[in-house]
């Protein structure tokens, strides 16, 4: 089985500007997260998607939203970027039963 | 609020050395806990997980760990460490009880293993 894949792998993007990040689930995972990786803060959970639902929101602005599509693809958007932003971005999928398998991220930054 | 917190934020072992990492958690329900591996320039990869039954899991590459519930405690194990365990470890705890499978992590070890 493929496993989960993110892109772009990298992006570096100018502050005020939006981002958007896909990711694409193993194939029969139904559940995607999104995580933030930085130096300082380490992995901070963003959000979950579950049947094109929203199941879950972790502790961060407004500007970070995400969907899900009827294929299980999500993508991730951040508005109004602000140098902070600058953040491995991982997305990990999973089929519902708490284990969960990560993508390789994007690389985030702002500049 | 759960949190993970991992005591060790950097580890350095010679190889065949022993090796504890420690993870406790803040919650007070049940818990899924696990250990993923970051190995340089790779994905965060699972090692091992526990969700019920028999405290002490075994994991992939030697690496085993023990829940303790009364200390809130999920330490990762190894006898004999290898050059090749070079890697950042991350402990991670998602509640049971609560929507979704959001998994709080620690701040990671970064563990460095010397020939």
């Amino acid at each position: 089985k493929a496993g989960v894949t993110q892109t772009p792998r990298y992006l570096i993007k100018t502050r005020g500007q939006q981002v958007t990040l896909s990711c694409s689930p193993i194939s029969g995972h139904r559940s995607v997260s999104w995580y933030q990786q930085t130096p300082g803060q380490g992995l901070q959970f963003l959000f979950e998607y579950f049947s094109e639902t929203q199941r879950n929101k972790g502790n961060f602005p407004g500007r970070f939203s995400g969907r899900q599509f009827s294929n299980s693809r999500s993508e991730m958007n951040v508005s109004t970027l602000e140098l902070g932003d600058s953040a491995l971005y991982l997305c990990a999928s999973g089929t519902g039963n708490n284990e969960q398998f990560f993508g390789p991220g994007t690389r985030l930054t702002v500049l | 609020a759960q949190s993970v917190s991992q005591h060790n934020h950097h580890v350095i072992l010679s190889e065949a050395a022993s090796l504890e990492l420690g993870c406790n958690y803040s919650y007070g329900g049940t818990v899924n806990l696990f250990w993923y591996v970051q190995y340089p320039g790779q994905h965060l990869q699972l090692l091992l997980k526990y969700f019920s039954g028999d405290p002490l899991v075994k994991g992939i590459k030697g690496f085993e760990a023990e829940f303790i519930k009364s200390k809130f405690s999920f330490n990762l194990r190894k006898p004999s460490v290898q050059w090749s365990d070079t890697a950042e470890y991350f402990c991670a705890v998602n509640a049971i009880n609560q929507a979704g499978t959001a998994l709080i992590f620690g701040k990671g070890t970064t563990l460095s293993v010397s020939s």
